[in-house]
């Protein structure tokens, strides 16, 4: 069974610029999960799907940071424009529904804003 | 406020030895916890979890305490491997929103 798939894996941009983050969830998983994990922290939940809908975005920055997911698979994650302290690992989640207490991670994409 | 806290950034143990890594939480309406092991340039892999109505969970070498009355929950390695070197995070779960700890490096020497 394929994981989560993210990319890019690692990107560097100047404070102001903006930046995408792409998600490919485990086939067949209905809802994804985005989290921001600062250096020496856990992951912070930025938003929640269901589906294509969203379920939770209480933690996004919604002045900078948007998502959408597509047709209920894909998702995309958005800063525009970044901050020095976006700099983090940016993980995409997914679960089965009926099962959303096991996550399953991807990689992450480590964001470095200079 | 943080809700779920590992006070141990960091820990060593010896091959074949215990390994008990720690995790509070204040938050009353948690009512599932698990544990993630996360190796560098890595997501975070489910490693264990436990339900509120549990004290004990065991799968295998890693064994999942939970004390509501304390808020507390306990990862138990037994015996620790060189393998089992990564970072720990200990998650709480109320509707499905995970809030997670700030990990701990398990160490385990040869």
């Amino acid at each position: 069974e394929a994981g989560v798939a993210q990319s890019p894996r690692y990107k560097i941009i100047e404070k102001r610029q903006s930046v995408a983050f792409w998600c490919n969830p485990i086939s067949g998983h209905a809802t994804l999960y985005w989290y921001q994990q600062i250096l020496g922290q856990g992951p912070k939940l930025l938003i929640q799907f269901q589906n294509n809908g969203v379920v939770d975005d209480s933690q996004l920055p919604k002045d900078r940071f948007s998502a959408e997911r597509l047709k209920g698979v894909d998702s995309t994650l958005k800063i525009q424009p970044a901050k020095l302290e976006d700099s983090a690992v940016y993980l995409c989640a997914s679960s089965q529904e009926g099962d959303e207490d096991t996550q399953y991670f991807g990689p992450g994409t480590r964001l470095t804003v200079l | 406020d943080q809700q779920v806290k590992q006070n141990s950034p960091s820990l060593s143990v010896q091959e074949g030895r215990i390994s008990i890594l720690n995790c509070d939480y204040t938050n009353s309406m948690f009512d599932y916890f698990l544990w993630y092991k996360k190796y560098p340039a890595e997501g975070p892999t489910f490693l264990i979890s436990i339900s509120s109505i549990k004290d004990k969970n065991e799968d295998g070498r890693f064994t999942v305490f939970l004390n509501k009355s304390a808020k507390h929950l306990s990862l138990h390695i037994v015996p620790s491997q060189p393998g089992d070197s990564a970072v720990y995070f200990c998650a709480a779960s109320g509707t499905y929103k995970y809030i997670f700890g700030t990990g701990t490096r398990l160490k385990v020497l040869a």
